[in-house]
């Protein structure tokens, strides 16, 4: 079965600091990779997606990730959060059955002044 | 452009009642589910729909039931409701061809049973 950790539960970082939060997938097949952030008291919104190619994928907001192979990880970064950026992020894998997802558990990133 | 609305955005239920929780997507997707999202848990799958006419049960599915009455509209219902079922559920759509496509969420709804 596929799964997805999200190594960190919480991350509090100051404004401006940057940021990584981090994600490991099990290997499959075929792989497709999302992060998307939720606000409060809002559904999910999505901040990026790796289906192929380059390893590097740009997101929305300035958030980044990169797709490394051998390790199987996906961690999203930012060289300097906001304010703003105050969300719970999920990393999310699409590449096991044709219409099931999985998802991890979320990291609250939460960014004091 | 809607995209994936809900209704309602919030709601009270007392333990037995039965209430059914309304999804309609204007994208024209193929796939819709339904996922709940409790604290420390992250979602989690009750049921989906791959196409029109298709439902199957998901992680989560004992307590509720759903509907795939056309293409755009995807209602959960639950019959007895339970303190258990106090939780956020959320809605989403794909395209369903692939793998590779993203879900479109809606804004959820909060539903507390006492």
């Amino acid at each position: 079965a596929q799964s997805v950790t999200q190594l960190d539960s919480q991350v509090p970082v100051f404004e401006e600091a940057p940021v990584e939060l981090r994600c490991n997938y099990s290997s499959s097949v075929s792989v497709y990779l999302f992060w998307y952030v939720q606000y409060p008291n809002q559904g999910l919104q999505l901040l990026l997606k790796y289906l192929s190619g380059s390893t590097l994928v740009k997101g929305i907001n300035g958030f980044e990730a990169e797709f490394n192979k051998s390790q199987t990880s996906f961690h999203l970064r930012k060289p300097s959060v906001h304010i703003s950026d105050t969300a719970e992020y999920f990393c999310v894998n699409s590449g096991g059955s044709n219409y099931k997802l999985t998802f991890g558990k979320g990291t609250l990133l939460t960014v004091n002044p | 452009n809607a995209g994936v609305t809900q209704t309602p955005k919030f709601q009270v239920l007392k333990t037995g009642q039965s209430m059914t929780l309304q999804c309609a997507q204007d994208m024209n997707h193929n796939s819709m589910y339904w996922y709940r999202q409790d604290p420390g848990m992250g979602l989690r799958l009750i049921y989906y729909s791959a196409s029109e006419g298709t439902t199957d049960k998901g992680e989560v599915p004992n307590g509720y039931n759903v509907s795939r009455l056309n293409k755009r509209e995807f209602s959960l219902r639950l019959e007895s409701a339970a303190p258990s079922q106090t939780s956020v559920y959320f809605c989403a759509s794909r395209t369903g061809n692939t793998n590779n496509s993203p879900l479109h969420f809606g804004n959820g709804t909060r539903l507390t049973v006492t």
